[in-house]
């Protein structure tokens, strides 16, 4: 069991240059999240996706678009990257059964300049 | 909007004693309170759900207090050791909002031997 991966872990955009972050669970779960942690600001919520196919706005959705590709698979994609978008961006699955406990990817580090 | 407020300065405390972490929400009528481990680089680590109803949960060195009436939770770690230095991060859930979860900002405790 991998549990939730990322890639990339690191990545460094010029503003305007686009790039899609890419997650996977395999624990069968049917919820996932994308958060943007900063400095003093805690997990913020992007996305999330209740389910394959669905697809919601979380807190701070502006400048990001996201696809749910099948059930093990949400990927992140910045159309245009600018300077506000640097951050670290975490995946997370949930399971419903039980605690609600979300799992987390290792992160992906991002610096747009 | 849903607010959650947690120690903003780093918690220091010398090994052996107990830490207590505090979280505090406003504006949210959570169904559970959750509690997450971070380390420097990594995504957070769930560790204890305790529900609306319930006043206390324990996990080994781990006790959390949840009080909906002043809409405070307390962590606290007993017998404290330098490897329990961590971020730790509150978090708030209900069904009526899909089980999103919404997160504090972190407290970030160090353990003195």
């Amino acid at each position: 069991n991998a549990g939730v991966t990322q890639t990339p872990k690191f990545q460094v955009l010029k503003t305007g240059q686009s790039m899609t972050l890419q997650c996977a669970q395999d624990m069968n779960h049917n919820s996932m999240y994308w958060y943007r942690q900063d400095p003093g600001m805690g997990l913020r919520l992007i996305y999330y996706s209740a389910s394959e196919g669905t697809t919601d706005k979380g807190e701070v959705p502006n400048g990001y678009n996201v696809s749910r590709l099948n059930k093990r698979e949400f990927s992140l994609r910045l159309e245009s990257a600018a300077p506000s978008q640097t951050s670290v961006y975490f995946c997370a699955s949930q399971s419903l059964g039980g605690t609600y406990e979300q799992y987390f990817g290792p992160g992906t580090r991002l610096t747009v300049t | 909007s849903q607010k959650i407020e947690q120690n903003s300065e780093a918690l220091n405390i010398q090994e052996g004693k107990t830490a207590t972490l505090t979280c505090n929400y406003t504006n949210y009528s959570p169904a559970y309170l959750q509690w997450y481990r971070q380390d420097p680089g990594r995504g957070p680590v769930f560790l204890l759900l305790i529900r609306e109803n319930e006043k206390e949960k324990r996990k080994e060195r781990l006790k959390v207090t949840f009080d909906t009436t002043l809409k405070q939770s307390l962590f606290h770690i007993t017998a404290s050791q330098p490897a329990d230095s961590a971020t730790y991060l509150c978090a708030l859930g209900s069904m009526e909002y899909g089980n999103k979860l919404v997160f504090g900002a972190g407290t970030i405790l160090r353990v003195k031997s």
